[in-house]
C-alpha cells in the first residue's frame, strides 16, 4: 500500500529562520514520483516541484531545496531565510501509475507560520 | 488565463438542495479530477476522467455525479446536499497519460458550506 506521512502538524519559525518540512513515503514500486504542493491562506494549490524515484539528486529554487533519499524513503524540503510569504500548508504527495494514469497519495500536510 | 478553473469559489446552499461546480482546464490535458478537501485539510481523490471517460470512483456517494461532455470539462453535481458535503472541492487536470511523471494542476478550489 502507498502512505504519505507528514509528522509535522505545524511549525512556527521567526523571519530569516531556517525551516525543514519532513516528508516519509511508503511504496513497493520502483518507479514513482514524488511532489510538493503550496496552499497559501488563500486556498489554492501550488505546484512546487517534482522528482521521480530514479532521481536522487537534490534540487535547489531559489531559497527552496528538497533532499530525496530512498535509503531512507524521505523527500524532505527546505526553505532557508523563511519570509512572511512562506506561510502556508505545504504538502508531500506521491503518484504512481495505475493502468494509464496516475493515482495520488497526499500527506495530510504541515501548516507553516512565519512570524514577522 | 488560468489553467484550471472552476466556479463558483464559494457556495452556500440549505441542505437538501442540489448543486453543481463546474471545471474548465485549458491545458491540453486527458486526465481531469475532482479532489475533497476536509476541514482537517485532508485531500481525497472523488473521481477521475481521462479523455471523458471515467476511471476512478472513490466510493463516493451516488449524489455526486461528474460529467465530462468533452476533455477540457469536468463538471461535479452534488444531489440532496447534506450537512457532511461542506468542504473545499479542487477540480485539477494532468498531462496526457505518459505514466508517473505527469504533475496534476488544481484549480483555485471551490468552497461550499451546507447549512
Amino acid at each position: 500500500a502507498q502512505k504519505v506521512t507528514q509528522a509535522q502538524t505545524e511549525i512556527s519559525v521567526v523571519e530569516k529562520e531556517d525551516v525543514t518540512l519532513d516528508c516519509v513515503y511508503e511504496t513497493r514500486d520502483t518507479t514513482y514520483y514524488l511532489f510538493w504542493y503550496k496552499q497559501p491562506p488563500s486556498g489554492e494549490l501550488v505546484f512546487l516541484i517534482r522528482r521521480n524515484s530514479f532521481d536522487e539528486q537534490n534540487e535547489i529554487s531559489g531559497r527552496y531545496s528538497w533532499n530525496f533519499q530512498k535509503s531512507t524513503s524521505s523527500f524532505n524540503f527546505t526553505i532557508t531565510a523563511s519570509q512572511v510569504v512562506d506561510s502556508a500548508v505545504y504538502f508531500c504527495a506521491l503518484s504512481r501509475q495505475v493502468g494509464n494514469f496516475n493515482k495520488f497519495y497526499f500527506g495530510s500536510g504541515t501548516k507553516l507560520n512565519v512570524k514577522p | 488565463d488560468t489553467a484550471v478553473s472552476q466556479t463558483p469559489k464559494y457556495l452556500v446552499t440549505q441542505m437538501g438542495n442540489d448543486k453543481s461546480i463546474k471545471c474548465e482546464q485549458n491545458l491540453g490535458h486527458d486526465t481531469m479530477y475532482w479532489y475533497k478537501q476536509d476541514s482537517k485539510k485532508f485531500l481525497k481523490i472523488m473521481f477521475s476522467y481521462n479523455n471523458k471517460e471515467l476511471i476512478i470512483n472513490e466510493t463516493v456517494p451516488n449524489r455526486f455525479s461528474p460529467k465530462s461532455p468533452d476533455k477540457a470539462h469536468l463538471n461535479l453535481h452534488i444531489n440532496s446536499l447534506e450537512l457532511g458535503d461542506s468542504a473545499v472541492y479542487f477540480c485539477a487536470s494532468g498531462a496526457p497519460g505518459q505514466g508517473t511523471g505527469n504533475t496534476i494542476y488544481f484549480g483555485e478550489g471551490s468552497w461550499l458550506t451546507v447549512v
